[in-house]
């Protein structure tokens, strides 16, 4: 079955260390893969997406994330945590079979200490 | 501003009540979504809607209706809720004109809904 997964229900991470957010997936074929934030009572805001080419991506807030093919992994990362990053975190694959959807991980709730 | 709107923010609804909910994007986009999310469950897509037509209904109860007029407006009409409806109801939006899958979703803030 095709799916996403994340690992951890909560990352703990102190302010200005790195940090980062696990995600592994499984799907047919060649995965586009994204990362979302939603801070409370707000919706998803889009972070970043791996489609092709280089398996490491930059997108809003600092954020990166690293497209492992072998791994079957999506972990983001930030080189240096700010108090401010700590919401819930979703890992999206998009199924090109089966339905053009798609599918959101569990979430990750990430908390930054000052 | 994210470019999509939903209203209204909060419902609280009998069971025997009909309501409906709204979303309007003011971005171009062609494909329209409706997700429930609940605590500590993952996200759950509804309906998709392309080019006004819906494109996917993830078995969801038929007390649930949705309505997309035009690219713009999408609605998800509600009748003899169930507590367990009780939840977050988030709108998206993309450029998915070509189905190709790789434009992100822009989400609304979403409407809680109480079923009492």
């Amino acid at each position: 079955a095709q799916s996403v997964a994340q690992p951890e229900d909560q990352v703990n991470v102190a302010e200005g260390n790195p940090l980062t957010v696990k995600c592994t997936y499984s799907v047919s074929g060649n995965p586009y893969l994204f990362w979302y934030v939603q801070y409370p009572n707000r919706g998803l805001q889009f972070l970043l997406k791996y489609i092709t080419g280089d398996n490491l991506v930059k997108g809003s807030y600092g954020f990166e994330a690293e497209f492992n093919k072998s791994q079957t992994s999506f972990h983001l990362k930030k080189p240096s945590a700010l108090v401010s990053d700590s919401a819930l975190y979703f890992c999206a694959v998009f199924l090109g079979t089966g339905g053009f959807k798609t599918i959101f991980g569990a979430g990750t709730r990430l908390f930054v200490k000052a | 501003e994210t470019g999509v709107t939903q209203t209204p923010r909060h419902l609280v609804m009998g069971m025997t009540n009909k309501k409906s909910l709204k979303c309007e994007q003011h971005l171009g986009h062609n494909a329209m979504y409706w997700y429930k999310q609940s605590a500590k469950k993952p996200l759950e897509l509804m309906f998709v809607y392309n080019f006004k037509e819906q494109t996917e209904n993830n078995s969801v109860p038929s007390r649930f209706s949705p309505e997309c007029p035009n690219s713009s407006h999408l609605f998800l009409h509600l009748h003899t809720l169930q507590p367990e409806d009780s939840a977050l109801y988030l709108c998206a939006s993309s450029q998915d004109g070509d189905r190709g899958g790789n434009q992100p979703q822009h989400f609304g803030d979403g409407t809680r809904l109480s079923i009492l």
